[in-house]
C-alpha cells in the first residue's frame, strides 16, 4: 500500500515567491493533519482537515499561509509571499477518524529553503 | 490542555546495551499515547501505541512502553540497543479532535 505521499520532496525558493507544497493522504483516510518541524520549534501543527473541511487552523502562523483539500485524495498548502523564516520541513499525515483510533501516519516531508 | 514532556533532549548508550525513554504526558482522561521515531531525513513512523487493556504495549524494532497512570508516564524500553536504532523519538498523546500533541522529541545516539 502507498503511503502518504508528498510534492516536492525539496524546494528551493526566493523570499517573495509563491510556493504550494502538495499531499495525497493514505486511500480511505478521512483526516489529514499538516505539520511544520523546525530545530527551533520542533513539530508544530499547523491545520487539520476532516472529511475535507479545516477543523482547526489556529497553528496557520499568519495569512500567507492557506491550506485547502478540495477532495479526499489530494491537499495543499500555499505559502505567499514566502520569507526566509518559513524554511522548515513541511509533513503531511493522515489517519482514519474513529472513536478507537489517533494513529497519524506521516509523509516523508517537503523540505523548504527560502533564500 | 494535553502537553507532553520528555525530559531528556539526548541521550548515549552503548550498543547492545538497553534502553530507557522517558515521557510524561498531562491528560484529564484515560489518554492514548503513541511513540513514533524518525530517521533522518525520514518523515515519522509509529513505533506503538496505547489505547486501553494491559499497560506494557509491545511495538515494532523489538520496542515496547509501559503506562503508568500514577505517574503519567509512558515510557519507551529496549533491552538491546543496535546502531540503527540512532534516531529521534517522540511521544505523543491524543488530544480531542483526533489531533496529537507531540513532545519535543529525545534524540539517541548510538556509540559503538
Amino acid at each position: 500500500d502507498a503511503g502518504v505521499i508528498q510534492s516536492p520532496r525539496h524546494e528551493v525558493t526566493e523570499m517573495g515567491q509563491e510556493v504550494t507544497l502538495r499531499c495525497k493522504p493514505i486511500s480511505g483516510h478521512n483526516s489529514l493533519f499538516w505539520y511544520r518541524q523546525t530545530m527551533m520549534r520542533g513539530l508544530e501543527l499547523l491545520i487539520y482537515f476532516n472529511n475535507n473541511v479545516p477543523i482547526d487552523d489556529s497553528g496557520m502562523p499568519e495569512d500567507r499561509f492557506s491550506a485547502k483539500m478540495p477532495n479526499a485524495s489530494f491537499s495543499t498548502l500555499k505559502i505567499q509571499p514566502s520569507e526566509p523564516r518559513d524554511s522548515a520541513v513541511y509533513f503531511c499525515a493522515s489517519s482514519l477518524a474513529d472513536r478507537s483510533s489517533h494513529e497519524q501516519y506521516f509523509g516523508p516531508g517537503t523540505r523548504l529553503t527560502v533564500t | 490542555a494535553q502537553s507532553v514532556t520528555q525530559p531528556d533532549i539526548h541521550i548515549t548508550v552503548s550498543e547492545g546495551a538497553s534502553l530507557e525513554l522517558r515521557c510524561n504526558y498531562s491528560y484529564g482522561a484515560t489518554p492514548y499515547l503513541f511513540w513514533y521515531v524518525q530517521s533522518p531525513g525520514q518523515g515519522l513512523q509509529l513505533l506503538l501505541k496505547y489505547f486501553s487493556g494491559d499497560t506494557l504495549v509491545q511495538g515494532i524494532k523489538g520496542f515496547e512502553a509501559e503506562f503508568k497512570r500514577s505517574q503519567s508516564s509512558f515510557n519507551l524500553r529496549k533491552p538491546s540497543v543496535h546502531w540503527s536504532d540512532a534516531a529521534e523519538y517522540f511521544c505523543a498523546v491524543g488530544a480531542g479532535g483526533n489531533k496529537l500533541v507531540f513532545g519535543a522529541g529525545t534524540i539517541l545516539r548510538v556509540k559503538s
